[in-house]
């Protein structure tokens, strides 16, 4: 069966850290994949999705950036967070051919 | 670009009243649609879906969902709901963006609270 991890589960980075998030999947192959970010009110937005390896596009311009460097591994990341990147962030994948996507537990990025 | 709108952000009843909660999507083409559900502290799960067929699509927990076309609207609804429904709800809308490739797209969530 399929299954999702993504972690560190909560994570503190001081302003103007790097940050690298990691969310990978077993079972599957070529998954759509998805980081999405989840504030209280504002429902889930859109960061990034992958339709395959080095494939990302970017719905919303930030300080944020994705990669892609195996089939199965997708990665957040930011060279120097800012305050408002505080957030919770989930990782996602779906098949190619548009079913359901199926969610990791999150991760809670505070930046202090 | 395809949006998701839930009118509705916090609803708040009381056990056995009936629940319906709000989902419009713009987007003129071929649609998959989804309701999530989160309970506190857990992650998202996949209450229901519609692909196609019968627009009446029933999912966990005696949710159910109606799909029309015309109004561009997925509605869920629940006859009688439970102090564990208490939950966020989201509805999400895979869309064809060209290339293969199909995005998913939520609305901004409803928070369900049920009073015992």
């Amino acid at each position: 069966s399929q299954t999702i991890h993504q972690w560190p589960a909560t994570l503190v980075q001081p302003v103007g850290s790097p940050l690298s998030l990691e969310c990978t999947v077993e079972g599957t192959s070529n998954p759509n994949l998805y980081w999405y970010r989840q504030a209280a009110g504002r429902g889930l937005q859109l960061l990034f999705y992958s339709i395959g390896i080095g494939q990302i596009s970017s719905e919303v311009p930030q300080n944020l950036s994705a990669s892609r460097p195996q089939d199965r591994q997708f990665i957040l990341s930011s060279k120097k967070l800012l305050l408002s990147d505080s957030g919770f962030y989930l990782c996602a994948w779906s098949v190619r051919e548009a079913t359901e996507a199926f969610f990791g537990q999150g991760t809670r990025l505070t930046v202090v | 670009a395809q949006s998701v709108s839930q009118h509705n952000h916090h609803v708040i009843l009381s056990e056995a009243a009936s629940l319906e909660l709000g989902c419009n999507y713009s987007y003129g083409g071929t649609v998959n649609l989804f309701w999530y559900v989160q309970y506190p502290g857990q992650h998202l799960q996949l209450l229901l879906k519609y692909f196609s067929g019968d627009p009446l699509v029933k999912g966990i927990k005696g949710f159910e969902a109606e799909f029309i076309k015309s109004k561009f609207s997925f509605n869920l609804r629940k006859p009688s709901v439970q102090w564990s429904d208490t939950a966020e709800y989201f509805c999400a809308v895979i869309t064809y963006s060209g290339a293969g490739s199909y995005q998913l797209t939520f609305g901004k969530g409803t928070k369900l609270s049920v009073i015992p």
